[in-house]
């Protein structure tokens, strides 16, 4: 089995630092990706190759990673940051997501 | 701008077969991979399959495999998906996305549904 495990929720305060973590084997040899989805709409990256940040993703999410274990953190995070984040990586020919982690700011 | 924008979603019967289109602009659709990503109501994201830049290379989750085949029309933009034996598991949101540097996907379409049901 190539899975990817996600803790299904996190919860943080707003202002505080929020970490998810994503763990599996492929992720050994591969770089990971991270995307973001709001209700109804569709996912957004993240970031990508581990620790890279798009053009126009705030400076507030960072991505680590290691061995099997890949961390997205999210500092000083806001209200506008609640959403469904989810890890993706590859393993020979199949490209695989994480289940999932539902981030809460109360 | 880039943009991708899929069609062809809708209700078919178990068994039925369906065609999904993804119409792709503001980029050089033939220089990268592409590929389409589900996600079933209240779930998950799921990978589906992959075609590299010629349509040479063809990749697929081992549950569609047989039943679905990804294609392209580099001439048109379009990326394509057709589904064959559809089944009540497949039943979900069909996501185009480009992919980017490492397998990453930086641009997604809004998604088409596809229902089944009898």
């Amino acid at each position: 089995s190539y899975g990817l495990t996600q803790p299904p929720s996190v919860s943080v305060s707003p202002g505080q630092t929020a970490s998810i973590t994503c763990s599996g084997d492929p992720l050994e040899d591969n770089y990971a990706s991270w995307y973001l989805q709001k209700p109804g709409q569709s996912p957004l990256l993240v970031i990508y190759e581990d620790s890279k940040r798009p053009s126009g993703i705030p400076g507030r999410f960072s991505g680590s990673s290691s061995g099997d274990t890949v961390t997205l953190t999210i500092s000083g995070t806001q209200a506008v940051d609640e959403a469904d984040y989810y890890c993706q990586t590859w393993d020979s020919d199949n490209v695989v997501f994480g289940g999932g982690t539902k981030l809460t700011v109360l | 701008e880039v943009q991708l924008v899929e069609s062809g979603g809708g209700l078919v019967h178990p068994g039925g077969s369906l065609r999904l289109s993804c119409a792709a602009s503001g980029f050089t659709f033939s220089r990268y991979y592409m590929s389409w990503v589900r996600q079933a109501p209240g779930k998950g994201l799921e990978w589906v399959a992959n075609m590299d830049q010629d349509g040479n290379e063809k990749h697929y989750v081992d549950s569609v495999k047989g039943r679905f085949i990804i294609s392209r029309d580099n001439a048109k933009n379009s990326l394509y998906l057709q589904m064959n034996s559809l089944r009540a598991e497949d039943a979900a949101v069909y996501y185009c996305t480009r992919v980017f540097d490492y397998n990453s996907r930086d641009h997604w379409g809004q998604g088409t549904l596809v229902t089944v049901s009898s």
